[in-house]
């Protein structure tokens, strides 16, 4: 069965530059949740949409920003990097008001901030 | 094959009672345990975790236990309230590697 799928898997950036995460839901899943997990912490959530609209958003930082498309995958935007954002980003997707109200988790991107 | 498992789908209790949730585990090398919890609408938030040395951890109405030659941790929510009815997601790391997820198990406390 298809999972919750995020590319890139890895990626290196340096302090000041910009990064752009992906996450492609399941299939027919219209909900996407975001996660950041620093190195020896746990994860955070940042924000949620639901049908291409923001629908919670946690802590996360001004510089970062994240948009559902017409296609249901989302992109983590994140600018001006700085070394604390080196961490795993995870993505969820669940489907809104399935009764058992499972959240399937991607394996995650991980981020270095050079 | 899932590493993380939650094997009841959903619980009901009674208010004031103990409400336990499961979750089992295949992968040994696992050395750190979480518990989320989810609202309807809502992002899971975080809500306890338990190292592997050990074995219980408690936080207010909460505990959690691990046994680890089990491969086994439970959630205890006592008492149990209405505003505890929410979706409870066991999660799984090793090595503070990613995350492992179980797919929940929604709680439902009623008067």
């Amino acid at each position: 069965a298809a999972g919750v799928i995020q590319s890139p898997r890895h990626l290196i950036k340096e302090k000041r530059e910009t990064a752009t995460l992906k996450c492609y839901p399941i299939p027919r899943h219209d909900t996407v949740y975001w996660y950041q997990q620093g190195p020896g912490q746990d994860p955070q959530f940042l924000i949620s949409f639901y049908e291409k609209m923001q629908s919670d958003k946690g802590s996360i930082p001004d510089r970062f920003s994240a948009q559902q498309f017409s296609d249901y995958h989302s992109e983590l935007n994140m600018s001006s990097l700085e070394l604390g954002d080196s961490a795993l980003y995870f993505c969820a997707s669940s489907l809104a008001g399935a009764e058992a109200g499972e959240l399937f988790f991607g394996e995650g991107s991980r981020l270095t901030v050079l | 094959d899932q590493q993380v498992k939650q094997n009841s789908p959903s619980l009901s209790v009674q208010e004031g009672r103990i409400s336990i949730l499961n979750c089992d585990y295949t992968n040994s090398m696992f050395d750190y345990f979480l518990w989320y919890k989810k609202y309807p609408a809502e992002g899971p938030t975080f809500l306890i975790s338990i190292s592997s040395i050990k074995d219980k951890n408690e936080d207010g109405r909460f505990t959690v236990f691990l046994n680890k030659s089990a491969k086994h941790l439970s959630l205890h929510i006592v008492p149990s309230q209405p505003g505890d009815s929410a979706v409870y997601f066991c999660a799984a790391s090793a090595n503070t590697d990613k995350l492992i997820f179980g797919t929940g198990t929604r709680l439902q406390v009623f008067p």
